[in-house]
Formats: C-alpha cells, structure tokens, sequence
C-alpha cells in the first residue's frame, strides 16, 4: 500500500517557539494532503486541508496564522504551529489523498506527538 | 447539529468470536462510510470503504454493512484474534464531496 511518512515522531519545544512537521507521501504524488489533530482518547479533528499548489482551507476554529500550511510539492506538506504554547501540545496527524473525492481512500502518517513545555 | 457514534466502552471479546461495532450518524447524507483501524500512538489504517448503494462489503474477516435508513453502519471481524486489538473509527464524507468525519472510535479486546 501506499506509505505516508511524518518527522519528526516526537517533538518536545519550549513555549513560544515554531515547530515545522513534514509530511510526505512515499511511492505515490498526492492530489490533497489533510492534517489532523487528536487529543488522548478523542477522535480526530481536521485542521485543514491542503492542495498542492494552493493555500490550505482551514477548518472553523483553526488559526491559519498559528497553523501554517505548505503544500509545495505533490509529495510534501509541512505543519507549522508558531509561538506553540502548552495547550498546543497534541498528537498531529497527517493523511494524503489521491483524487478530489472520498471515494478514493486517505493514507495517514503515523503521526507526530507534540509536547510544549 | 451533525453527530457520529460509536461505543465509547472497550469492546471485550474471547478469542474466535465475532466482533461487532457500531457506528451510528445523525444530520448526515453521506455518500460513503469508511473504517479505519488506529493502534496506539499510531496514525490510522483504511479498511474498507462503502458507497451509500451498497448494503454490505467484505474484505476477508472484515464485513461492513451500511443502512442509510437506520443511518447505522455494522463492522464485524469474524474468527477473532489477539492481533485484532487496536481501535476502530468510522468516517463520514462531510461537507458534500471532500473531507472526512471520524468518530471517535471504539477499542476492541480479544483476550486469547
């Protein structure tokens, strides 16, 4: 299957600093690249949803200027969560797509834990 | 407002035995209904997807079965095993076409 990587795996950052998370997608050029946050024992939440080339639609509630959002390449995407404070501290997650449509299934990461101190 | 359930309590079962999940919606017309497995610490893996026309889908121990009358979808693993342990999440097609809703999964233990 197709495979989605994510680094780091785990961050641990002071508060008010920036931290970048990468998402690639392996063996196939992703059409939409999603990301994804989950706190212990909650669901998902979508952030955003990004295409390659354009600006990310973000999700009622997300900050797009805390939560910055490349999608630079059919293979990349990149998460930055600036000036990260302690209640930004959670497991991120990042899926690729191809095709527009949900009928076409979402490869996740394998997630990165982020931890502000 | 839109809602999407699962079982919150853990799921026990022995070993062999037919494990059931469901995964109920309300305000929803979803197009499809996806299942994904999560393991701890990990990001989720696709199962199988069904299409609103479709009853039920198969894929080895694996049936899904979707109503869209009872607006209700079954999962079932059939010959349990240890290894079937993990959390499973069912998605919905929001926002017409584009984006997924993930309920917030229920755990499932098979005890050997």
């Amino acid at each position: 299957g197709a495979v989605v990587s994510q680094h780091p795996s785990r961050v641990i950052c002071k508060s008010g600093t920036s931290v970048k998370i990468e998402c690639r997608s392996l063996d196939f050029q992703a059409t939409t690249m999603f990301w994804y946050r989950q706190f212990p024992k909650k669901s998902l939440m979508l952030m955003a949803t990004s295409n390659e080339g354009s600006k990310a639609t973000y999700e009622q509630g997300v900050e797009k200027d805390k939560f910055l959002i490349n999608h630079a390449s059919l293979t990349l995407s990149t998460l930055t969560v600036t000036s990260a404070h302690p209640e930004d501290s959670s497991f991120y997650i990042c899926s690729a797509r191809v095709g527009r449509t949900n009928y076409n299934e979402q490869f996740f990461g394998p997630g990165t834990r982020l931890t502000v101190l | 407002s839109q809602k999407i359930e699962q079982n919150s309590e853990a799921l026990n079962i022995q070993e062999g035995k037919t494990a059931t999940l469901t995964c109920n919606y309300t305000n929803y017309s979803p197009a499809y209904l996806q299942w994904y497995r999560q393991d701890p610490g990990r990001g989720p893996v696709f199962l199988l997807l069904i299409r609103e026309n479709e009853k039920e889908k198969r894929k080895e121990r694996l049936k899904v079965t979707f109503d869209t009358t009872l607006k209700q979808s079954l999962f079932h693993i059939t010959a349990s095993q240890p290894a079937d342990s993990a959390t499973y999440l069912c998605a919905l097609d929001s926002s017409g076409y584009s984006t997924l809703t993930f309920g917030k999964g229920t755990m499932l233990l098979v005890s050997p």
